[in-house]
């Protein structure tokens, strides 16, 4: 298997523009995250989704961040209009199961955004 | 809340043994995750624990104590390789409605010869 893939894996944006992440989780697995790294912060959960279904978004920090997920293998996140504070490392992982049962969450390689 | 602790650097020397301490506070607990992650790169899953007490995997092995809300990552025969960031993750929430990790801000380890 690939493995989750990202893209892009950077990005380099002015303020006040649309930033759009993409993600393909791994095959067959039902669980998609997004999260967001920075060094101030460390890894935040950003939102996550079972079957294509968002299912917790409480980490998402304001209306300008939005994330979407049409089928099993695609799903984006949609920053606009973005800010300086949004540059970070954005991370998709994938998983499979149930909470109730070990399953180990697989992260793609992420994308280094910055925002001048 | 959510609370996760751990320090934020420890150095040791190449063929020792180090142990990264980490302490939660969490609404609910169902599992802790120990993950590993390079700069520059994606964490990457090292070990799983959800009943008391220690998971070996080689040269890595993993302890839980749920009373005390405390786990700790032990790294034995340390390699140069092994100079990395370690991630502790608790998945949170209560039976087995949730799949959502929060995650420590990490221990950035660095080996020395």
């Amino acid at each position: 298997d690939a493995g989750v893939i990202q893209s892009p894996r950077h990005e380099v944006t002015e303020m006040g523009q649309e930033v759009t992440l993409r993600c393909k989780p791994i095959s067959g697995h039902d669980y998609l995250f997004w999260y967001r790294q920075t060094m101030m912060r460390g890894l935040e959960l950003l939102i996550y989704f079972n079957n294509n279904v968002p299912i917790d978004d409480s980490g998402m920090p304001e209306d300008r961040f939005s994330a979407k997920m049409p089928n099993a293998s695609f799903s984006t996140l949609k920053i606009q209009p973005s800010e300086p504070r949004d540059s970070a490392v954005y991370f998709c992982a994938s998983s499979w199961g149930s909470g109730a049962s070990y399953n180990e969450q697989f992260f793609g390689p992420g994308t280094r955004l910055t925002v001048l | 809340g959510q609370n996760i602790d751990q320090p934020t650097e420890m150095t040791a020397t190449e063929g020792a043994i180090v142990q990264i301490n980490c302490t939660y506070q969490t609404s609910g607990f169902n599992g802790l995750f120990w993950y590993q992650q390079h700069a520059g790169e994606a964490p990457t899953f090292l070990s799983y624990n959800v009943l008391d007490g220690l998971e070996e995997k080689g040269r890595f092995s993993s302890f839980l104590s749920r009373s005390k809300g405390y786990s700790y990552l032990l790294l034995k025969e340390l390699q140069m390789k092994d100079s990395a960031s370690y991630l502790c993750a608790v998945r949170a929430g209560y039976g087995g409605a949730t799949n959502k990790l929060i995650f420590g801000t990490g221990t950035l380890l660095a080996v020395q010869p």
